[in-house]
């Protein structure tokens, strides 16, 4: 069974400044690792994923993650924080299920919150 | 629009009533996909189905949920005698096929279910 943690359910920064969100998974096996974004009121979005190509991934709004094996982390980085990212973010593993599909396991959540 | 809907999107119930919640995929994906949302957690899988057929059911919390999709397109998850426990976000989410364990999954606004 896979599944992730996120060490810090919130985090706050001063807009423009960096930041890191930690997550750390266990896996049986090369696991296939997600970054989503959920702002209030909206629908959950993908930020980034890492599926064995790179382990450096760039995803959307300046957001990146390293996949680390050796640490089994998937922290996700932003080099300058800006107001609209103030949200809350899900570390996600996924695993195979019965046919073939994909079962999205999630962590807990981060709170990000991002101060002038 | 192109993206995933579910209607209602608030419902409530009296405890002990039945519901229905709709979810209309991403038309042409193959695999829909619906997950339960606890205030203050991540999502938890539910059910998963490829085209018509409901592969996996794992995630059901009791015989009282029922998820289907009859046409391999509109989905509903039906929740008879409503328990308060029962509250929370359902969501749903469509990715376009189910062999790869990458494929990404796009999600809907959710439904805030509440049960008095």
């Amino acid at each position: 069974a896979q599944s992730v943690t996120q060490l810090d359910s919130h985090v706050s920064v001063s807009e423009g400044t960096p930041v890191l969100l930690r997550c750390n998974y266990s896996s049986s096996y090369s696991p296939s690792l997600f970054w989503y974004v959920q702002h209030p009121n909206k629908g959950l979005q993908l930020l980034l994923k890492y599926t064995s190509a790179a382990t450096l991934v760039k995803g959307i709004n300046g957001f990146e993650a390293e996949f680390k094996k050796s640490e089994t982390s998937f922290h996700l980085t932003k080099p300058s924080a800006h107001m609209s990212d103030a949200a809350e973010y899900f570390c996600v593993v996924s695993g195979a299920l019965t046919g073939g599909g994909n079962k999205l396991t999630f962590g807990t959540g981060t709170q990000l919150k991002v101060e002038l | 629009g192109a993206g995933v809907s579910q209607s209602p999107r608030y419902k409530v119930a009296k405890r002990g009533q039945d519901v229905a919640l709709r979810c209309d995929p991403i038309s042409g994906h193959v695999s829909l996909f619906w997950y339960q949302q606890a205030l203050g957690q991540g999502p938890e899988f539910l059910t998963y189905f490829q085209n018509e057929a409901q592969l996996d059911k794992s995630g059901l919390p009791s015989d009282r949920f029922f998820a289907e999709r009859p046409e391999g397109s509109v989905s509903t998850l039906k929740i008879q005698r409503t328990q308060q426990e029962d509250s929370a976000v359902y969501l749903c989410a469509s990715s376009l096929g189910g062999r790869t364990s990458g494929s990404e999954q796009f999600f809907g606004p959710g439904t805030r279910l509440t049960v008095l």
